[in-house]
């Protein structure tokens, strides 16, 4: 069954350093997501993005971050300037048709020092 | 708007005994529920959905939810769990383009 794969699996990086974490979705989806879960929280909504644009966003997703399909297959979440409140289980998800399950990678965990 | 009630954080159930995970919703456009399990050091698997049709609807590792306009929950159940089904589960539901997740249930079997 085609899965969803992000990379790295765990990611350390120092304050105010920025950051990329890489997803292939699944390769005939339409749709993308980015989701975050900070340790003993729930899973939060950041972004979603189809046809080459931002559909929707919430509040946490500020001028820090940004999302960019740079070719066909991968979809990357960058963080410019990483803050410690970041840190946090980044997943990545995909489906084809809106209202659809999203299909989710097995996350990054990033961790900043 | 949307959310989502789990009000358990923590449940703890004997192996072949059954178990109910509530979970209760509200959203102000039409309903797409799911839930999704979470296994140690994993990532989130879809476990069920609804999205329309049969209001009882079941997953292949025995579990099944029922979604409830009237109450507006998709209590999870099992009649007898196993050892393997230690894992968080998160019950989700879909308005426009995003899930939102409820707080999650921690299931631990006790051997």
């Amino acid at each position: 069954e085609p899965e969803v794969t992000q990379t790295p699996s765990h990611q350390v990086t120092q304050m105010g350093q920025e950051v990329i974490l890489r997803c292939v979705p699944i390769s005939n989806h339409l749709y993308f997501y980015w989701y975050r879960q900070i340790l003993g929280q729930k899973v939060e909504f950041l972004v979603s993005f189809y046809n080459n644009e931002i559909s929707e966003k919430s509040e946490i997703f500020d001028d820090q971050f940004s999302v960019e399909r740079p070719d066909g297959s991968n979809f990357t979440l960058k963080i410019r300037s990483t803050k410690l409140e970041d840190s946090a289980m980044y997943f990545c998800a995909s489906t084809l048709k809106g209202g659809q399950p999203q299909h989710f990678g097995d996350g990054t965990r990033l961790s900043i020092l | 708007a949307q959310s989502v009630t789990q009000l358990d954080s923590q449940v703890p159930v004997f192996e072949e005994a059954p178990v109910e995970l509530r979970c209760n919703y509200s959203s102000s456009v039409s309903v797409y529920l799911f839930w999704y399990v979470q296994y140690p050091n994993q990532g989130l698997q879809l476990l069920l959905k609804y999205l329309s049709g049969s209001t009882l609807v079941e997953s292949i590792n025995g579990f099944e939810a029922e979604f409830n306009k009237s109450q507006t929950s998709f209590h999870l159940r099992k009649p007898s769990v196993h050892i393997s089904d230690t894992a968080e589960y998160f019950c989700a539901v879909r308005g426009n383009e995003k899930l939102t997740f409820g707080t999650g249930t921690r299931l631990t079997i006790i051997p």
